[in-house]
């Protein structure tokens, strides 16, 4: 299994506080991606980064914003969180693109947040 | 545009009976497709991946799918299921972005398989 793990694993907040989650890699793969899982839409896309510092959009990065200063870490920040965020959280990582074995993702094991 | 549609959310097989779990993809280019397994309150694994050599594709459990260029197909099969087999399964395309020369994944919605004994 690739070297991902995710923290927390599980979190409760309260509408308006501020939640950073981690997904750290001993990989050194320089893709990195933020999803959640919600029932009936399946999987999507928050944030991706590409690099140190090199980070893009996804489909759903309204209220979401992202962080990587290492390469071994991929931070996700909700600025401030609403129960619309609640939600399973995975973290993925790819060698490389564009084509082939290079872009296979792997998944961490996911984090649970409730936003009450 | 690049899509993905999973036809059934739902398949119930016998343990022991075949599977198969049906795939669709549309895109404008030759994609890479992908098959992910979840297990109840785990996390996503690789099933199996095309990425233009061999059409018929070996994962692991024993599972297979074969790309069907003219069909725009990928379905996921195997021989016999096994209880340890119930879970959700993904049809994933390779799509290319608007901008710049980055791919990202689009995913189906996913088939729940259950195994019943």
């Amino acid at each position: 299994d690739a070297g991902i793990t995710q923290s927390p694993r599980h979190k409760v907040t309260e509408t308006g506080t501020p939640v950073t989650l981690r997904c750290h890699q001993t990989e050194n793969h320089r893709y990195m991606y933020w999803y959640r899982q919600d029932p009936g839409h399946g999987l999507r896309l928050i944030h991706y980064s590409y690099g140190v510092k090199d980070t893009d959009k996804g489909e759903v990065s309204d209220g979401y914003s992202v962080s990587r200063s290492k390469t071994e870490d991929f931070l996700l920040t909700l600025e401030s969180a609403t129960s619309s965020q609640t939600s399973v959280y995975f973290c993925a990582i790819s060698p490389g693109q564009p084509m082939g074995t290079k872009e296979t993702q792997y998944f961490g094991p996911g984090t649970r947040l409730l936003v009450l | 545009a690049q899509s993905v549609t999973q036809l059934d959310s739902h398949v119930s097989v016998s343990e022991g009976t075949p599977v198969l779990l049906r795939c669709n993809y549309s895109s404008s280019y030759s994609p890479s497709l992908f098959w992910y397994v979840q297990h109840p309150n785990k996390g996503l694994q690789l099933l199996l991946k095309y990425t233009s050599a061999a059409t018929l594709v070996k994962g692991i459990n024993g599972f297979e799918a074969e790309f069907k260029k003219s069909e725009t197909s990928f379905h996921l099969t195997k021989p016999s299921a096994h209880m340890s087999d119930a879970a959700e399964y993904f049809c994933v395309v390779s799509a290319r972005q608007r901008v710049g020369n980055n791919r990202k994944l689009i995913w189906g919605l996913g088939t729940s398989l259950a195994v019943n004994p």
